[in-house]
C-alpha cells in the first residue's frame, strides 16, 4: 500500500523557517518525480515545488523561488521542503503527492498533510 | 498564467447524472486530471490523461475534454459522491494548474 507520511508542520512566525518531511512507503520511490502542493482553507490547490527521481532537477512556483527548498534523500525514501522567510499568506495544508516522471503526469497519491500556519 | 474556471457549486438528485465543467483556453490541447476531495481528506485522483480511470474508482466516473472545456460525468450519483472536485493540467506558461473547484451536493 502506498503511504506518504508528512511531517514538521506547526505554528511558526512570519519571516521565520520550518522543515517538513514526508515518509515514503509501499512503492519504489526512486522510481517517481514527487510534489508538495499547498490548500488554504476554502480554496483550491497551489503546486508548490517538484523535484525528480535523483534530485538532480527541482522547479517551484514563481511565489515561492528564493524561499524554499526542495530535496529527497533517496537511501531513507524521504522528501524534504525547507520554508524560509514565509509569509501569512503561506498558511494551509501541504501535501507531499507523487507523480510519474514528466511535467503532464497526474498525481496519483497524496499523503494526508501537514498544517503550516504563519503568524505572530 | 493559465486559469481553470469551475462552477462553484453544482446540485443533482440521487440516481441522476451530474457534470462539472472546467473551462480553459483551447484546454483541449491539454491533458485534464481530476480530483475528488471530501471533507477534512486529501484530494483523490478520479480521472487523469482527460478520461482514464484509476483502479478502484467506479465506471460511474468518466470524462472528456474538447475545445475549451472539460468535464467530468458522475453517472446514477450516490450520496457519497458529494465532495469537492478539481480539474487541473500542466500548462507551459502557468505550470501545474488547478481550478477553484466544484462543490457537488446531492439533494
Amino acid at each position: 500500500e502506498v503511504q506518504l507520511v508528512e511531517s514538521g508542520g506547526g505554528l511558526v512566525q512570519p519571516g521565520g523557517s520550518l522543515r517538513l518531511s514526508c515518509a515514503a512507503s509501499g512503492f519504489t520511490f526512486t522510481n517517481y518525480w514527487m510534489h508538495w502542493v499547498r490548500q488554504t482553507s476554502g480554496k483550491g490547490p497551489l503546486w508548490v515545488s517538484r523535484i525528480n527521481i535523483d534530485g538532480s532537477s527541482a522547479a517551484y512556483a514563481d511565489s515561492v523561488k528564493g524561499r524554499f527548498i526542495i530535496s529527497r534523500d533517496n537511501a531513507k525514501n524521504t522528501l524534504y521542503l525547507q520554508m524560509n522567510s514565509l509569509r501569512a499568506e503561506e498558511t494551509g495544508v501541504y501535501y507531499c503527492v507523487r507523480a510519474e516522471s514528466g511535467t503532464a503526469a497526474p498525481f496519483d497519491y497524496w499523503g494526508q498533510g501537514a498544517l503550516v500556519t504563519v503568524s505572530t | 498564467s493559465y486559469v481553470l474556471t469551475q462552477p462553484p457549486s453544482v446540485s443533482v438528485a440521487p440516481g441522476k447524472t451530474a457534470r462539472i465543467t472546467c473551462e480553459g483556453n483551447n484546454i483541449g490541447s491539454k491533458s485534464v486530471h481530476w480530483y475528488q476531495q471530501e471533507p477534512g481528506q486529501a484530494p483523490v485522483l478520479v480521472i487523469f490523461y482527460d478520461s482514464d480511470r484509476p483502479s478502484g474508482i467506479p465506471e460511474r466516473f468518466s470524462g472528456s475534454n474538447s475545445g475549451n472545456t472539460a468535464t467530468l460525468t458522475i453517472n446514477r450519483v450516490e450520496v457519497g459522491d458529494e465532495a469537492d472536485y478539481y480539474c487541473q493540467v500542466w500548462d507551459r506558461s502557468g505550470g501545474r494548474v488547478f481550478g477553484g473547484g466544484t462543490k457537488l451536493t446531492v439533494l
